[in-house]
């Protein structure tokens, strides 16, 4: 069975800060993908960052990186210079190539504090 | 450019009535889903359609049915509502198998069961 473990309800981080969200996951599948989204009070999902567990390079879009560490299971999120409209609820997920389901863990409410 | 439709957007029922959720993607996508978000529960899924034709049961499936009408559309069913099912639900459609594999999200339903 597959699973994704979220093991931080809330965090908060000042304006410009540099904060990271923690995700472990667990498959037996080989070929996997895993993502961040990005739950605003607007309760839209939005899709932060994707990355294809084959690639060995770690994905990133502006200020939001990630940490893929495929031995350990561990799939963690940087945001750097930290803005207001970063808060949100950030949910991680994960599907295997095949299966067409998403699991994804409880959410880490990520508050910026000005 | 609507993406993933899904109506209403707040509902409440009565305990023991019944409502339809409708989602419809205009994205040609081959798969669909339905979750449910719940608190400090993160996004559990309750049905899913790998394709048109297919339907399968995710981790939370007591209490509903699916319909995968066409490619397009794919609705949620309660039966006989109860108060376990106030609930935020969403729909979400993926291109299912694709190398850019990702889920794309409707706006959500909010649902009270009084």
């Amino acid at each position: 069975a597959q699973t994704v473990t979220q093991s931080q309800p809330e965090m908060s981080v000042q304006e410009a800060e540099t904060v990271t969200l923690s995700c472990t996951y667990d498959t037996s599948e080989s070929n996997y993908y895993l993502f961040w989204y990005k739950q605003p009070p607007s309760r839209q999902m939005i899709l932060v960052i994707r990355q294809e567990a084959y690639k060995q390079q770690n994905a990133t879009e502006n200020r939001f990186s990630v940490n893929f560490q495929k031995a350990a299971k561990s799939f963690s999120l940087k945001i750097s210079d930290s803005q207001l409209g970063d808060t949100a609820m950030y949910f991680c997920a994960l599907t295997t190539s095949g299966t067409y389901k998403y699991i994804f863990g409880t959410g880490t409410r990520l508050k910026v504090l000005a | 450019n609507a993406g993933v439709t899904q109506t209403p957007k707040f509902q409440v029922l009565k305990t023991g009535q019944s409502m339809t959720l409708q989602c419809a993607q205009d994205m040609n996508h081959n798969s669909m889903y339905w979750y449910r978000q719940d608190p400090g529960m993160g996004l559990r899924l309750i049905y899913y359609s790998a394709s048109e034709g297919t339907t399968d049961k995710g981790e939370v499936p007591n209490g509903y049915n699916v319909s995968r009408l066409n490619k397009r559309e794919f609705s949620l069913r309660l039966e006989s509502a109860a108060p376990s099912q106030t609930s935020v639900y969403f729909c979400a459609s993926s291109e299912g198998g694709a190398s850019n594999e990702k889920l794309f999200f409707g706006s959500g339903t909010q649902l009270s069961v009084l």
